[in-house]
């Protein structure tokens, strides 16, 4: 069982389209992060919530952290070919000291 | 500065064969990460290093070791390759526990 649940995990689109895609868990995290990686090379922090309910914004790109600090999700708005990658949430599980876990992330293509 | 560094950058293994994959980092990182990344699967931490002169086991070390040379090295050995170890291999460093990874361009290793 996937400490980090997101959805959906494939997503394809048009460019132009608006999208959102989901991270969620029966967990509460203190913090928890975004990745995005492009093919071929490594994943690459897109930015990090840790305040319940926070709102941060990217560019066209929109992170939410949910009031209970137990799912996030990241909005794109007017979605380009550029944006197309693996998007990827993170968080520490609870107990401290842990290590990062990673969920299965969203694949995105945006076609021209 | 260079960042995360990782070589090869492809291998082919017969099965049985053994490889070293090398990475290093020049991020002043006190803790360093080795995963493996398959399809669907997303990443999967194999070994971590939280200071040098120590490691420990992620969620999949079987057939695997690693050394933490120095501060700045961290290299994954495959005693005897597997069909099942073919993936994408990342070296990531991370400054502080569950802080920002950051991610080298990755070891694509197929073996046969």
């Amino acid at each position: 069982t996937q400490l980090l649940e997101q959805s959906p995990q494939f997503l394809s689109i048009q460019e132009g389209e608006n999208l959102t895609v989901y991270c969620n868990s029966s967990s509460v995290f203190s913090s928890l992060q975004w990745y995005r990686q492009e093919p071929g090379e490594g994943p690459v922090l897109l930015v990090t919530v840790v305040t319940g309910g926070e709102v941060k914004k990217l560019k066209r790109l929109t992170f939410q952290f949910g009031d209970a600090r137990k799912d996030s999700s990241l909005h794109i708005t007017a979605a380009q070919p550029g944006d197309t990658g693996l998007y990827l949430c993170a968080a520490p599980p609870g107990v401290e000291g842990s290590r990062l876990t990673f969920g299965e992330g969203t694949q995105l293509t945006v076609n021209p | 500065n260079a960042g995360v560094t990782q070589t090869p950058k492809f291998q082919v293994l017969k099965t049985g064969q053994s490889m070293t994959l090398q990475c290093a980092q020049d991020m002043n990182h006190n803790s360093m990460y080795w995963y493996r990344q398959d399809p669907g699967m997303g990443l999967r931490l194999i070994y971590y290093s939280a200071s040098e002169g120590t490691t420990d086991k992620g969620e999949v070390p079987n057939g695997y070791n690693v050394s933490r040379l120095n501060k700045r090295e961290f290299s994954l050995r495959l005693e005897s390759a597997a069909p099942s170890q073919t993936s994408v291999y990342f070296c990531a460093g991370e400054t502080g526990v569950a802080e920002t990874q950051y991610f080298g361009p990755g070891t694509r290793l197929l073996v046969l």
